[in-house]
């Protein structure tokens, strides 16, 4: 069971350039959410999706969107990097409102923008 | 959003209980008060959560202010694993599923 896996790990961006953060769960979750941390913070949250179809800001949503796939992927995408956007992006999912659940972390994706 | 406060840092001598202590003023009738623990270089992972009353499981003890208002994460005995930034959370229902807004955490030191 692998729970939610993060690709990449670790990624190098110079300013202005583009990419896509993945992530997917394998625990027919419900709710994903984007979070970042930057160095010796805690989490912030990015945006959240409560099922599949629908996405929502969270506490610093500029300079990202978001894709929920289907129900296992949820992808975060910075269309032109920022310096300010170097940090750890984590992603989550829970299970929802029907059920309790926790929030389930994967291991996360250390960007630097240069 | 629901914030929490947390002291930023606290030490602990191995063996010996661990009181961690949140502030939660603004916590509504529905919020669940949740906790979870960052090792180094890794993503949060569940620890506890409660309602009103207090909470037990394997890894620690969770005591809830009457007014839950602050509540206080127990670690009975503590490890050098335990060794983690420890973070306090409400979790509350928003736009059909629930949010979890992250304060800054305590760093807990745990001394051999």
């Amino acid at each position: 069971n692998a729970g939610v896996t993060q690709t990449p790990k670790f990624q190098v961006l110079k300013t202005g350039q583009s990419m896509t953060l993945q992530c997917a769960q394998d625990m027919n979750h419900n709710s994903m959410y984007w979070y970042r941390q930057d160095p010796g913070m805690g989490l912030r949250l990015i945006y959240y999706s409560a099922s599949e179809g629908t996405t929502d800001k969270g506490e610093v949503p500029n300079g990202y969107n978001v894709s929920r796939l289907n129900k296992r992927e949820f992808s975060l995408r910075l269309e032109s990097a920022a310096p300010s956007q170097t940090s750890v992006y984590f992603c989550a999912s829970s299970e929802g409102v029907r059920s309790y659940s926790p929030l389930h972390f994967g291991n996360g994706t250390r960007l630097t923008v240069t | 959003d629901a914030k929490t406060t947390q002291p930023n840092s606290m030490e602990s001598n191995e063996e010996e209980p661990v009181h961690l202590p949140c502030n939660h003023s603004t916590i509504s009738g529905t919020d669940y008060i949740h906790w979870y623990r960052q090792l180094p270089s890794q993503g949060p992972e569940y620890v506890i959560h409660g309602l009103t009353s207090n909470v037990n499981n394997r890894m620690a003890s969770l005591a809830i202010a009457e007014d839950r208002k602050s509540s206080t994460l127990i670690l009975h005995r503590a490890t050098l694993r335990d060794a983690a930034v420890y973070y306090c959370i409400l979790r509350r229902l928003t736009s059909g599923t629930y949010k979890y807004i992250f304060g800054t955490g305590t760093r807990l030191k745990v001394l051999a």
